[in-house]
């Protein structure tokens, strides 16, 4: 079975400090990766995937991930975040051939000024 | 284009009864995917829907049910709630629902079983 781990349920930072999240993932047959990010009290909205080709994907607000097929890892990287970038972060996959989103736990991205 | 859209957004329910949730995809999207998120249990796949048919199901008890009309709406209904069954639940929709195809989410609808 698929499993996704976000190694830190939270992560402080100071505004326009960089920023890095971490998702290792484990299947035994290829998989899809995204990274959603979900504000409160809304749904989720995908800041990026990667489906093949380049492992450096670049995605929406100034985030990209990059992944590394032999770590099993898509961890997300930011330079410089703000206050606005608060919010809980999901890394997720999808095993080829089936519909449906395997989540991690969430980390919950505290950006303080 | 609108986005995904879901009623009620709030809801408050007893144990024993019976609630019916629903989610209107974005136009000309025909896949639709619901989840249910808890802060136990994280986010967790319910059901997905294409062209009113269930495709793909998650590890939840029968009580746990859907359907999709010919205008891709959805619905879900749990039946017989529990306390364990508050939660937020989220419906997604794809154009076609390939794997590579990126799910857009609605809002959620906000379940509390008292």
């Amino acid at each position: 079975a698929q499993s996704v781990t976000q190694l830190d349920s939270q992560v402080p930072v100071f505004e326009e400090a960089p920023v890095e999240l971490r998702c290792n993932y484990s299947s035994s047959v290829s998989v899809y990766l995204f990274w959603y990010v979900q504000y409160p009290n809304q749904g989720l909205q995908l800041l990026l995937k990667y489906l093949s080709g380049s492992t450096l994907v670049k995605g929406i607000n100034g985030f990209e991930a990059e992944f590394n097929k032999s770590q099993t890892s898509f961890h997300l990287r930011k330079p410089s975040v703000h206050i606005s970038d608060t919010a809980e972060y999901f890394c997720a996959v999808i095993k080829r051939g089936f519909q449906k989103l395997v989540f991690g736990t969430g980390t919950r991205l505290l950006v303080s000024p | 284009k609108a986005g995904v859209t879901q009623t009620p957004r709030y809801l408050i329910k007893t144990r024993g009864q019976q609630v019916t949730l629903s989610c209107s995809p974005i136009s000309g999207h025909r896949s639709v995917s619901w989840y249910q998120q808890t802060p136990g249990q994280g986010l967790q796949f319910l059901f997905e829907y294409f062209s009113e048919t269930q495709r793909n199901k998650g590890n939840f008890p029968g009580r746990f049910s859907g359907r999709q009309f010919s205008n891709s709406r959805s619905e879900m209904n749990v039946s017989t709630l529990e306390l364990g069954d508050s939660a937020l639940y989220l419906c997604a929709s794809s154009l076609g629902g390939g794997q590579e195809e990126t799910q857009y989410f609605g809002p959620g609808t906000r379940l509390l079983v008292l």
